[in-house]
Parts: C-alpha cells; sequence; structure tokens
C-alpha cells in the first residue's frame, strides 16, 4: 500500500525558497500512469492543486504559480520535491502530497504546515 | 480553469438525517468528478471517483450521482463519523479544481 510522508521547514522568510519533499513508500515512483502531485490549502480555506510531475520528467504547473514553482523528481531516492520561490503571506497553508491516477488523487499524504512569516 | 461551485458552503442536521450536496461545473465535465471528505487537522481523504463510484471502505450510504455539469453527493442515515467538510474535485482538464467545500455540523 502506497504511502507518502511531506517534509520540510515549518517557517519560510517572505521573498525566499519554500522546498518540501514528498517520500514515497510501499511503491515506486517509477510506476507507470502515475503523476506526482502537490496540493496546498491555506489556513480555513479551499485547495488549490499546485502541480504534477511524471516518472518521465513531465511536469504540469498550476498556471497562477507556474513563474515560481519547480516539481522535481528523485528516483534514487524515492522521492518527488516543491520548490516555490519568491514567497509571500499568500503562500501560506497545508502543503500536501498525493499520487494522481489520470486525475484521480489518492492516497494522500498526510500534510505539512508551511508558514511565510519574517 | 474549471471552476466547481458546491451548495451549500455548510448545513447542520441530525444522526439519521438524509443530507444532499451539490456541485456545479462551469463546463461540461461528463463524469469525470471525485468527491472527497476531510476532517479537521487531516488530510483529504477520497470517497468518490467517476461520479458514483465508491472507493474501497466506503460505506454505501454515501452515494454520488450526476454527469456534465451538475453533480450530487447524498449521504443518508448521517453518522458521527460524517460530520466533516466536502470537497468535489473535477478531473475532466487540468489544472484540477474543487469545490469550495461544504462543512456538514451537527444541529
Amino acid at each position: 500500500q502506497v504511502q507518502l510522508q511531506e517534509s520540510g521547514p515549518g517557517l519560510v522568510k517572505p521573498s525566499q525558497t519554500l522546498s518540501l519533499t514528498c517520500n514515497v513508500s510501499g511503491g515506486s515512483i517509477t510506476s507507470g500512469g502515475y503523476f506526482w502531485t502537490w496540493i496546498r490549502q491555506p489556513p480555513g480555506k479551499g485547495l488549490e492543486w499546485v502541480g504534477y510531475i511524471h516518472f518521465t520528467g513531465i511536469t504540469y504547473y498550476n498556471p497562477s504559480l507556474k513563474s515560481r514553482l519547480n516539481i522535481l523528481l528523485d528516483m534514487s531516492e524515492n522521492q518527488f520535491s516543491l520548490k516555490l520561490s519568491s514567497v509571500t503571506a499568500a503562500d501560506t497553508g497545508v502543503y500536501y502530497c498525493a499520487r494522481d491516477a489520470s486525475g484521480r488523487v489518492d492516497p494522500w499524504g498526510q500534510g505539512t504546515l508551511v508558514t511565510v512569516s519574517p | 480553469d474549471i471552476q466547481m461551485t458546491q451548495s451549500p458552503s455548510s448545513l447542520s442536521a441530525s444522526v439519521g438525517d438524509r443530507v444532499t450536496i451539490t456541485c456545479r461545473a462551469s463546463q461540461g465535465i461528463r463524469n469525470n468528478l471525485a468527491w472527497l471528505q476531510q476532517k479537521p487537522g487531516r488530510a483529504p481523504k477520497s470517497l468518490i471517483y467517476a461520479a458514483s463510484t465508491l472507493h474501497s471502505g466506503v460505506p454505501s450510504r454515501i452515494s454520488g450521482s450526476g454527469s456534465g455539469t451538475d453533480f450530487t453527493l447524498t449521504i443518508t442515515n448521517l453518522q458521527p463519523e460524517d460530520f466533516a467538510t466536502y470537497y468535489c474535485q473535477q478531473y475532466d482538464l487540468y489544472p484540477l479544481t474543487f469545490g469550495g467545500g461544504t462543512k456538514v455540523e451537527i444541529k
């Protein structure tokens, strides 16, 4: 059974880069047909899809974040990561990693709260 | 982007009640719709995909219907563990988009 776990700093200063890693266990990140995905949720608000990466290296980013976003894959560690540059308070929230099978998102990681603050 | 509009944004109900949540897409999405349940402090959990197919382990008192632009999530015989926030999510086109959520509270 595939499980995902996010990790990374809980506090990032404005204008810096937010970096998170998602460790995948119970299955290989190179399994075909899956997109490895980031989704975020500002405090008390709804869900926003951030972007995905396929093991072939294909990425697709939310157009609203595209200029600041990079999602990378580390097959040797069975992990993928998110880097979001030039962060502001609007980037504060819980960041979830998840597996996407043609748009069906399951399972999800437990989420990690990232606060952007001086 | 495809906009997903859920209603109501919140509702109060009692154990044993039947509740219905609606979700409307800004354009046709065929049956490429999922329903998610989220409890406070927890990650969302997938309930339904393809508008009406239950994920493994989801109780049969939960059901989904619809196609095109209009969809419904129905919970019959509401149980204490059903009090949560529910989101619809379209996956017909990227970027994936979500409804604003419906919070089901105890009356």
